[in-house]
């Protein structure tokens, strides 16, 4: 699987949109861009994915560059619960994850 | 949204016994089901692909004596850590593709193993 690059950790605003970014240089043309997040001692949760074009769904927003070399997740309106880890990850049909290192993004009052 | 519940959500256990944690999907059937480990303040590792009717496959350096995988049916996969130790001890988490639909993966809550 591919390697994708994330900062350690991000702050963000209550109620200001939280942009979060991903580097994968390398990733293959039948990869998908992953993007779960882990709240502290719990199973990760699955944000959204996407292959070339733009998803949105009710949690967030993925832009993913027309090179695919890199991609954004866009929580619109964070709130402190989205205190969280945000793993970027590339992958296969397989389903097989390599989690990263991640994000801590915090939220702040 | 789907549902994995794993069980037991923590357990401790002595040095030299077994433990034996299991994974659901509850509401979906899930053919392949996947095993991690995650240390204190490090990511999720991945151990063990698990496949319904099948033997598991192993993540290289993860002992497949020691971390038993079934996968019984499209709805159970269970990880057994034999003659656990110390250094066993960790959060062990799992999660279950679904075939139909997206086939998006889904997490269960964890299972949270000390031994003493």
């Amino acid at each position: 699987d591919a390697k994708t690059t994330q900062p350690p950790s991000m702050d963000c605003a209550e109620g200001r949109a939280a942009n979060l970014p991903c580097n994968h240089s390398t990733i293959s043309g039948n990869e998908y861009v992953y993007w779960y997040r882990q709240i502290h001692s719990q199973g990760p949760q699955y944000i959204i994915h996407g292959l070339k074009n733009n998803e949105t769904n009710e949690m967030a927003s993925l832009i993913i560059t027309e090179d695919r070399k890199s991609s954004t997740l866009i929580l619109p309106h964070a709130t402190l619960r989205d205190t969280a880890v945000y793993y970027c990850i590339v992958g296969g049909s397989n389903y097989k994850l390599t989690f990263g290192k991640g994000t801590l993004l915090t939220v702040n009052p | 949204g789907a549902v994995v519940s794993q069980h037991p959500s923590w357990v401790i256990c002595k040095s030299g016994t077994s433990v034996k944690i299991e994974c659901r999907s509850l509401d979906f059937q899930a053919t392949t089901m996947f095993w991690y480990r995650q240390f204190p303040k490090q990511s999720l590792m991945l151990m063990a692909t698990s496949n319904e009717g099948s033997k598991a496959t192993y993540e290289q350096g993860v002992e497949k004596d020691k971390f038993l995988i079934n996968h019984a049916s499209l709805t159970l996969s269970t990880l057994t850590v034999t003659s656990a130790h110390p250094e066993d001890s960790s959060f062990y988490i799992c999660s279950a593709l679904r075939t139909s639909g997206t086939g998006e993966l889904f997490f269960g809550e964890g299972s949270r193993l000390t031994v003493l």
